[in-house]
């Protein structure tokens, strides 16, 4: 069982306000991911951190930031949202390392933001 | 640039059939294939992970298996239950170590 949490679940904002999306991993996790997914559509990595410090931009490029304090936290941050912003925000974590068991990854229940 | 591919997109079948899911990939130097699970409006739950040096990996009713060098994976669903139905990915991990997802395939089992 996953022990990943993000909050919140669903969110409706309006047009240039800022917004937080939460992701915790209570795994000691050091890899952390923030993936875009539209309905029925791939999922596209924004974000990555290998750890403490540690922030990477994915292969979709996104106007959101995301910071890496502790290790169990990975929030991602949405400073003026638009209406193209509107998705489901997924985060995922996994083991460091190429080990047996070191790269499953592990999803969050994902965060649906809808910008008006 | 890896790419994932997942043939058919959908595909809807009555109870009790053995499945089997299809998944290409065109860069074989992967470190390993998993294969996830969605329901709607959910995240992703992790079904079975393959590494690169193996060629199968079983859980229960499901099969997973590895063909690299001709870019392949199959996942086999044996005796299919209405609550199968899902959105089932797959995913490669490469040397850039970011995994790369296909589109998924959706299944529907009708009781």
């Amino acid at each position: 069982e996953a022990d990943i949490y993000q909050t919140p679940r669903y969110l409706v904002i309006g047009t240039g306000k800022k917004i937080t999306l939460e992701c915790s991993q209570t795994m000691g996790h050091d890899k952390m991911y923030w993936y875009q997914q539209d309905p029925g559509m791939e999922l596209h990595l924004i974000h990555y951190s290998y750890g403490v410090n540690s922030t990477e931009k994915g292969d979709l490029s996104s106007e959101s930031t995301v910071s890496r304090i502790r290790t169990e936290h990975f929030p991602l941050t949405l400073e003026s949202a638009r209406p193209s912003h509107t998705s489901q925000y997924l985060c995922a974590s996994s083991e460091y390392g190429t080990g047996a068991s070191g790269n499953t990854i592990y999803f969050g229940e994902g965060s649906w933001l809808t910008v008006v | 640039k890896q790419e994932v591919t997942q043939i058919p997109a959908a595909l809807s079948v009555p109870e009790g059939e053995n499945l089997v899911l299809n998944c290409s990939f065109t860069d074989s130097a992967i470190y390993n294939l998993q294969w996830f699970r969605q329901d709607p409006g959910k995240g992703l739950t992790s079904l079975l992970l393959i590494q690169s040096s193996q060629r199968e990996q079983t859980s229960g009713r499901l099969n997973a298996s590895l063909d690299k060098s001709s870019g392949r994976s199959t996942l086999y669903i044996a005796a299919s239950q209405p609550g199968d139905s899902a959105t089932y990915l797959c995913a490669v991990l490469g040397g850039s170590e970011k995994l790369v997802f296909g589109k998924g395939m959706k299944l529907t089992v009708n009781p």
